[in-house]
């Protein structure tokens, strides 16, 4: 099993619609849950850690299912600008240990 | 907002160069990290710094990488005789405490020719 596992898309939506990506990890230690937002040749951007009871922030929602050591991360109303690669990112390790991260989940908003 | 910042933004060497990227972290951060991404494939973690030293390394991070924290502001990686593989963009960043909200510099590109 991968470290941390994604499906790397890409999902194709038309503007409005609501969309959700889900993601494994393989460590059922790990405490650390986040989701990530990279545009294209850009630097990772930090879009919302995931707590263990869920949390929502404006359009995303991210939820932690520690049982089946799976995040999701589920965005409402789609806006083109929304148009990215969503990473899962796992601090596998605890502590201040290096973040793993998945591949990326490739999001393309269509008007 | 406060921001990681890196140095070149991009560079082309030529295989077996040294090459020094640069970053200077956010001013009160106190862990410090490189991690790289080769074109097409995810992020992958290099090393971590913290009170002067490596607390880890990756695989990756073999002998031809190094890491220094010169003075109070600059986190260098350098790469002593670059091959062709090391082409990436390669990413700083800082966090201010235990391994959680990293921010990430806009990264290096690398290209060794």
């Amino acid at each position: 099993r991968k470290e941390v596992e994604q499906d790397p898309g890409p999902f194709n939506v038309p503007e409005g619609a609501t969309v959700a990506f889900n993601c494994t990890y393989s460590n059922s230690a790990s405490q650390s849950f986040f989701w990530y937002r990279q545009d294209c040749r850009k630097e990772p951007k930090l879009l919302m850690s995931v707590y263990s009871s869920g949390n929502e922030d404006g359009r995303f929602t991210a939820q932690l299912n520690r049982a089946s050591q799976y995040i999701s991360l589920l965005i409402r109303d789609s806006k083109l600008s929304d148009s990215a690669t969503y990473l899962c990112v796992v601090n596998l390790r605890g502590g201040r240990r290096a973040l793993t991260f998945g591949s990326g989940t490739r999001l393309q908003v269509q008007p | 907002e406060p921001e990681v910042t890196q140095t070149p933004s991009h560079q082309v060497t030529q295989m077996g160069q040294e090459v020094i990227l640069r970053c200077v972290p956010i001013s009160n951060h106190l862990y410090f990290y490189w991690y790289r991404q080769i074109l097409g494939q995810k992020v992958e973690f290099l090393v971590s710094f913290y009170n002067n030293e490596i607390s880890e390394k990756s695989e990756i991070f073999d002998d031809q990488f190094s890491v220094e924290r010169p003075d109070g502001s600059n986190f260098t990686l350098k790469i002593r005789s670059t091959k062709l593989e090391d082409s990436a963009m390669y990413f700083c960043a800082s966090t201010l405490d235990d391994g959680n909200t990293i921010y990430f510099g806009e990264g290096s590109w690398l290209t060794v020719v």
